[in-house]
């Protein structure tokens, strides 16, 4: 069994500019979550995707977005990098969705933005 | 605004004593509870969780619910300085989207 793996590891980006992290969710599941951890606070959740559509949203502008793939993948996109996008980013996938669906959630190691 | 508070510590334990984490939660309609563990500059690592009432076991880790109080907690018995990390407690929304984290205890178990 595959885990949750992202890309890249680090990235050094400027602001302004446009920047992509991608998510391979675990083998078997279609559900994936993006969270952002900024220094010394939890995860905070961005969006979810289940079978390629957007299926919740947290307090985020319309500037973070995302997709998800037929093979259950994911993109985050965020445009017009600011300082305080600086933090830790986190793919989390699970199997299910909706009422019902307990939503365990597994990380991938993540992706360190470091905005300038 | 859904919350849910931890006490950030940090919480220090000698090597074999009981270290109890605690965690409540603000929305009455959560109905899955989640303990992740999170070592520095590491991802959080699903550890337990909980669905009912009561407790549950899983080898020196023990969740404890209290839905009436919106309360859960995490005993790690036996504490070895392996398990000095940053423990998060995580709620799940009804709808079975977000789960909401709070911003973690440091739990220090010293030899």
């Amino acid at each position: 069994e595959t885990g949750v793996t992202q890309s890249p590891t680090h990235l050094i980006k400027t602001r302004g500019q446009q920047v992509t992290l991608r998510c391979s969710s675990q083998s078997g599941h279609n559900t994936v979550s993006w969270y952002q951890q900024a220094l010394g606070q939890g995860p905070q959740f961005i969006f979810q995707y289940y079978r390629e559509e957007e299926n919740g949203r947290g307090n985020f502008p319309p500037r973070f977005s995302g997709l998800q793939f037929p093979n259950y993948s994911s993109e985050l996109n965020v445009n017009a990098l600011e300082l305080d996008d600086s933090a830790l980013y986190l793919c989390a996938s699970s199997s299910g969705q909706g009422a019902g669906s307990y939503n365990e959630q597994f990380f991938g190691p993540g992706t360190r933005l470091t905005v300038l | 605004q859904k919350e849910v508070e931890q006490n950030s510590g940090p919480l220090s334990v000698p090597e074999g004593a009981i270290a109890s984490l605690n965690c409540t939660y603000s929305d009455r309609g959560s109905q899955s509870f989640f303990w992740y563990r999170q070592y520095s500059g590491k991802s959080p690592e699903l550890i337990m969780f909980i669905y009912s009432n009561g407790d549950k076991e899983d080898g020196r880790f023990t969740a404890q619910l209290n839905k009436a109080s919106q309360y859960v907690s995490l005993l790690i018995r036996d504490s070895q300085p392996s398990d000095s990390a940053t423990y998060l407690c995580a709620v799940g929304a009804p709808a079975g989207t977000a789960l909401i984290f709070g911003k973690g205890t440091t739990l220090s178990v010293s030899s």
